[in-house]
């Protein structure tokens, strides 16, 4: 398809575990980001890739999570050493350049 | 601290009525407003957007009404129809920064 897909769309891990998830941005755009939404929250910035700057890391939580997008495309979200609280939607979006922010689907992940 | 506030969570109206959805901030620096929609199990889309040198933007059945003195911003949805139930999220941004900053969100549902 068209869209940003991400994988998987489900996530159940036990505390204490890694887990990665992937977004697949829209072929063509430059821009990604990543989100969160937690239970009753807004959606929370977590980090930006545009081109090949730095990304902005300003959003993550905790050393415990770390995102990279090998070859100005994919992405992956890295959360080491789980905790319930890390249980929320990860979004991720893509744009060109700072354009209009399409969305994926989102992974839900559970933390148990 | 929630620099983008949507009070109410929900918001229950009748098909063929108006519809309208508030959103206040407290960052004097956000000059362009965002709303997006949400379908459960999938990413928000973007609906419609106002910048802070207007104080109406509309589009169809949507207008996005900004009061810049009272850091208030509106969806008018008029006239509504089952299919725009969804939950709705406020963003805002400042300049050309690429950060949103969201609402917690307003569940609407249009009844038949």
């Amino acid at each position: 398809g068209a869209g940003v897909s991400q994988s998987p769309s489900n996530k159940v891990t036990e505390k204490g575990k890694d887990v990665e998830l992937r977004c697949d941005p829209i072929s063509g755009h430059t821009a990604l980001y990543w989100y969160r939404q937690s239970l009753g929250q807004g959606l929370e910035f977590l980090i930006y890739f545009q081109g090949n700057s730095a990304p902005d890391k300003s959003g993550l939580p905790s050393d415990r999570f770390s995102a990279e997008r090998t070859g100005g495309s994919v992405s992956t979200l890295t959360i080491q050493r789980t905790q319930q609280e890390d249980s929320a939607v990860y979004l991720c979006a893509s744009s060109f350049l700072e354009g209009e922010q399409f969305f994926g689907p989102g992974t839900r992940l559970t933390v148990l | 601290d929630q620099q983008v506030k949507q009070n109410s969570p929900s918001l229950s109206v009748q098909e063929g009525r108006i519809s309208i959805l508030n959103c206040d901030y407290t960052n004097s620096m956000f000059d362009y407003f965002l709303w997006y929609k949400k379908y459960p199990a999938e990413g928000p889309t973007f609906l419609i957007s106002i910048s802070s040198i207007k104080d109406k933007n509309e589009d169809g059945r949507f207008t996005v009404f900004l009061n810049k003195s009272a850091k208030h911003l509106s969806l008018h949805i008029v006239p509504s129809q089952p299919g725009d139930s969804a939950v709705y999220f406020c963003a805002a941004r400042r300049g050309s920064n690429y950060k949103l900053t969201f609402g917690k969100g307003t569940l609407l549902t249009v009844n038949p």
